[in-house]
């Protein structure tokens, strides 16, 4: 089983609103990723998760907040976005993040800001 | 900068031909190689993951690995309209003391009834 769940599947925020993205995954895999991707462009790394521990932060601007609560959630938390951040996020978990790297992808929150 | 390149396409084949997606990458030390497919709207879903030079076949899909030419490849065989789809390529990278996976911009693949 390779299965990697997200809600919700589809958001509309108000650039005031705060909301959150949610990611579970039951695998055991140690590694969780958040992507971005915009229409006809392939995803775009955004943080990583490893054993728990935020290992990645590509320079995303602090309106994201990476939340690990434990080795199968994950949480995106959205606050004072810009249209510009409207895309489709992306979770994704491997079973580390350094030997074994094939990554499972969920299907996705489609986010737009208003 | 490390690069993964892939034709934009469209690649446009007849159902049941062989589709063949290429893909070349920049680091030499590059030693693990995916091909993703992604329905338009949905999200991407591994399909193949290639290690070791030469071939590695699952089902109708085989990916080839030539390290000293620097490229990778999925063959599609038997294509079908559902295979109509973005193909992304992604190599695993050393870069700023982590692994990242940097993928190839997509190739879509048309596949005529």
């Amino acid at each position: 089983d390779t299965e990697v769940t997200q809600t919700p599947k589809h958001l509309v925020m108000g650039m005031t609103n705060k909301k959150s993205l949610k990611c579970e995954q039951h695998m055991g895999h140690r590694a969780m990723y958040w992507y971005k991707q915009k229409a006809k462009k392939p995803p775009e790394l955004m943080f990583v998760y490893s054993y728990e521990k935020l290992s990645i932060n590509e320079s995303v601007p602090s309106r994201f907040s990476p939340e690990c609560p434990n080795s199968s959630l994950l949480n995106l938390h959205l606050h004072a976005l810009q249209p510009e951040d409207s895309a489709l996020y992306l979770c994704a978990s491997s079973q580390d993040d350094f030997s074994s790297y094939e990554q499972y992808f969920g299907p996705g929150t489609r986010l737009t800001v208003t | 900068q490390k690069e993964v390149e892939q034709n934009s396409g469209p690649l446009s084949v007849p159902e049941g031909a062989i589709a063949s997606l290429n893909c070349t990458y920049s680091d030499r030390g590059s030693q693990s190689f995916f091909w993703y497919r992604q329905y338009s709207g949905k999200s991407p879903e591994l399909i193949m993951f290639i290690y070791s030079n030469g071939d590695k076949e699952d089902g109708r899909f085989t990916a080839q690995l030539n390290k000293a030419s620097q490229y990778v490849s999925l063959l599609i065989r038997d294509s079908q309209p559902s295979d109509s789809a973005t193909y992304l390529c992604a190599v695993k990278e050393w870069m700023d003391s982590s692994y990242k996976l940097i993928f190839g911009s997509g190739t879509r693949l048309l596949v005529r009834p």
